[in-house]
């Protein structure tokens, strides 16, 4: 059974631009999450969707959005990129939205 | 007071020893708690899941919770150089996420001597 897909894994973006980030969940999956780990503040809770639909939210700045497809793919957003925005950004995927999270390699992001 | 503590290491331990990872957490609203291992340049693999108080064993990995005392642990042994990573604990208080997803804390860095 594959694992939890995310793409690209590198990305080196300028301040200012925006970036799209890619998620493909395990088979079977209808709930996915985003999370943001930096060196400083370790994982941080982005957003997570089940059935199309935002469930939850973390404390991060209305630039971060997300959305997801009748597939339970998903992808986020980071819009006018910060330096402060870099960071590996992971994905996770649960059968429900009450179940175990399992995670993709994630994408590694880097702001110049 | 951050919400989950998690001492960051390194713990180096030589092979073969009973390794202890540990967190603290301030949120009694917190009922499922798991332990994920993260290689360098890796995403976090679940190890463990658990719901509320008690223990919770899978091959050489057991996972404790007591809830009174707002402290889980993981417990590794027969360690093996291969066991090497960041470990990470993380909480909810709704199983797989809820208001605020899973709370996670810094990750213990260990070190498994050959």
């Amino acid at each position: 059974k594959a694992g939890v897909t995310q793409t690209p894994r590198y990305l080196i973006k300028t301040r200012g631009q925006q970036v799209t980030l890619s998620c493909s969940p395990i088979s079977g999956h209808r709930s996915v999450s985003w999370y943001q780990q930096t060196p400083g503040q370790g994982l941080q809770f982005l957003f997570e969707y089940f059935s199309e639909t935002q469930r939850n939210k973390g404390n991060f700045p209305g630039r971060f959005s997300g959305r997801q497809f009748s597939n339970s793919r998903s992808e986020m957003n980071v819009s006018t990129l910060e330096l402060g925005d870099s960071a590996l950004y992971l994905c996770a995927s649960s059968l429900a939205i009450r179940t175990e999270a399992f995670f993709g390699q994630g994408t590694r992001l880097t702001v110049v | 007071q951050k919400e989950v503590e998690q001492d960051p290491g390194p713990l180096s331990v030589p092979e073969g020893a009973i390794v202890s990872l540990n967190c603290t957490y301030s949120n009694s609203a917190f009922q499922y708690f798991m332990w994920y291992r993260q290689y360098s340049r890796k995403g976090p693999e679940l190890l463990m899941y658990t719901y509320s108080s008690g223990n919770k064993e899978d091959g050489r990995f057991t996972a404790q919770v007591d809830k009174s005392s707002k402290y889980i642990s993981l417990f590794i042994r027969d360690s093996q150089p291969s066991d090497s990573a960041t470990y990470l604990c993380a909480m909810s208080g709704l199983a797989g996420g809820g208001a605020d997803g899973l709370t996670f804390g810094k990750g213990t860095h260990l070190i498994i001597q050959p």
